[in-house]
């Protein structure tokens, strides 16, 4: 079967950095996203990575291995407003995508 | 109407009783999705469709038919709820078919309860 693993929570302080994980074991693989949920709200599109290397976009970068299964979100320079849950998904070889259970990312002040 | 709309935005629904949940886009996008959103759980698909005309079975279609008679609307329907339906369902659409490159949009959801 398909398995998406994400830590389930993680905390941060204002202004700092936090790297979300995301390891995948699928069959196949035909790319990786990252979307972000906020609290009573529909799920963002935020990155898509299917070549390995990082991929940057303003604060948040996403990071592909496709070797090792694996993929991280990267934010920086963290705001309140970043408190959100982070989802990431992977296009498998039948072209559905797997959702992990999310990662809910708290910030400090 | 921008992107995606759905409703309602919540029911509280008796077991046994039928239900439609409604979704409608206005990006003239090809495909459409209906996903349930447990706590603990990803976002498990219920069926999806590619184009106008044409629907499939996703990870959990059991108790869900859909259809879709045009582009712009993807109708849910639970045709005899149970308790275990109760979730936060969110439809969602990308212009390309299902499981391609394109992002996925999505509605803001319907919180659905039933008892």
């Amino acid at each position: 079967g398909q398995n998406i693993d994400q830590p389930t929570e993680m905390t941060a302080t204002e202004g700092a950095i936090v790297q979300i994980n995301c390891t995948y074991q699928t069959s196949g693989f035909n790319g990786l996203f990252w979307y972000q949920q906020h609290a009573g709200e529909a799920p963002t599109f935020l990155s898509y990575n299917v070549l390995d290397g990082l991929e940057e976009k303003g604060r948040f970068s996403s990071f592909l291995s496709r070797s090792k299964g694996y993929s991280y979100l990267l934010l920086k320079e963290l705001q309140m407003k970043d408190s959100a849950s982070y989802l990431c998904a992977v296009l498998d070889s039948n072209y559905q995508l797997n959702w992990g259970a999310g990662t809910k990312l708290i910030i400090k002040p | 109407i921008a992107g995606i709309t759905q409703a309602p935005t919540s029911q509280i629904l008796a077991a046994g009783r039928r239900m439609t949940l409604r979704c409608t886009q206005d990006m003239r996008h090809n495909a459409m999705y209906w996903y349930r959103q447990d706590l603990g759980l990803g976002l498990r698909l219920i069926h999806y469709s590619n184009t106008a005309g044409t629907t499939g079975k996703g990870e959990v279609p059991d108790g869900y038919s859909v259809s879709r008679a045009n582009t712009d609307d993807f109708p849910l329907t639970l045709a005899s709820a149970v308790p275990s339906q109760t979730s936060v369902y969110f439809c969602a659409s990308s212009a390309g078919p299902s499981g391609s490159y394109n992002e996925q949009f999505f509605g803001p959801g319907t919180r659905l309860t039933v008892l």
